[in-house]
């Protein structure tokens, strides 16, 4: 079982919709996590992270986390054609540069105009 | 992908050669990392450094060296190339210790014949 499981989609919405990407996990160490953002042929950018559980809100996203459930979730309002792209999610253990990002296997959402 | 460089962004190689791929932070940052990007698997580490010849394993570092001489410079190397090798190759580096917060390079894909 894969520390980290993450629905790879596709995904397709209409432009407008509400996106729920989601991910489980099963280290009950894991206190970081973070949702990435990757456009085709480029790199991964960090789109938000929380510490622990609870929400947390940044414009149209929110990132949701519940250790009780070992599950988290991005939210996106209002869907636009250029949120198109993979999302990862990552977490990670406390500090320190040996606790390692471990990453899911990344969700693709299109979002239709 | 600001102040992350990598080099070649494409290169197609032959098993049993050996292969080195660049990066180039001009952040100062103190971290860097290699990452693979396979479809089903998502990003894993292959090795990181946390300063000038201090590096270290990852989860995927059976078959690849890394060494780093300079702050700006980690390199990777694949001693004799092999099918399994064929990826999508991501330098990252990050700033502090908590590393949940790390800026991607632009990605080289490694095709091996």
């Amino acid at each position: 079982q894969k520390e980290v499981e993450q629905d790879p989609g596709p995904l397709s919405v209409p432009e407008g919709a509400i996106v729920s990407l989601n991910c489980t996990y099963s280290n009950s160490a894991f206190q970081y996590f973070m949702w990435y953002r990757q456009y085709s042929r480029k790199g991964p950018e960090l789109l938000m992270y929380t510490y622990s559980s609870g929400n947390k809100e940044d414009g149209r996203f929110t990132a949701q986390v519940d250790k009780s459930s070992k599950y988290i979730s991005l939210f996106i309002r209002d869907s636009q054609p250029s949120d198109s792209a993979t999302y990862l999610c990552a977490m990670k253990g406390g500090g320190g540069a040996t606790n390692k990002l471990i990453f899911g296997t990344g969700t693709l959402l299109a979002v239709q105009p | 992908d600001a102040g992350i460089t990598q080099s070649p962004r494409h290169k197609v190689t032959e098993t049993g050669t050996p292969v080195t791929l660049r990066c180039h932070q001009t952040e100062n940052h103190r971290y860097m990392y290699w990452y693979r990007q396979d479809p089903g698997h998502g990003l894993r580490l292959i090795h990181y450094s946390y300063g000038v010849k201090d590096t270290d394993k990852g989860e995927v570092s059976d078959g690849y060296s890394v060494s780093r001489s300079k702050t700006e410079d980690f390199l990777l190397t694949l001693e004799s190339a092999t099918s399994s090798q064929t990826s999508v190759y991501f330098c990252a580096i990050s700033q502090r210790d908590i590393s949940y917060e790390q800026y991607f390079g632009p990605g080289t894909r490694l095709t091996v014949t």
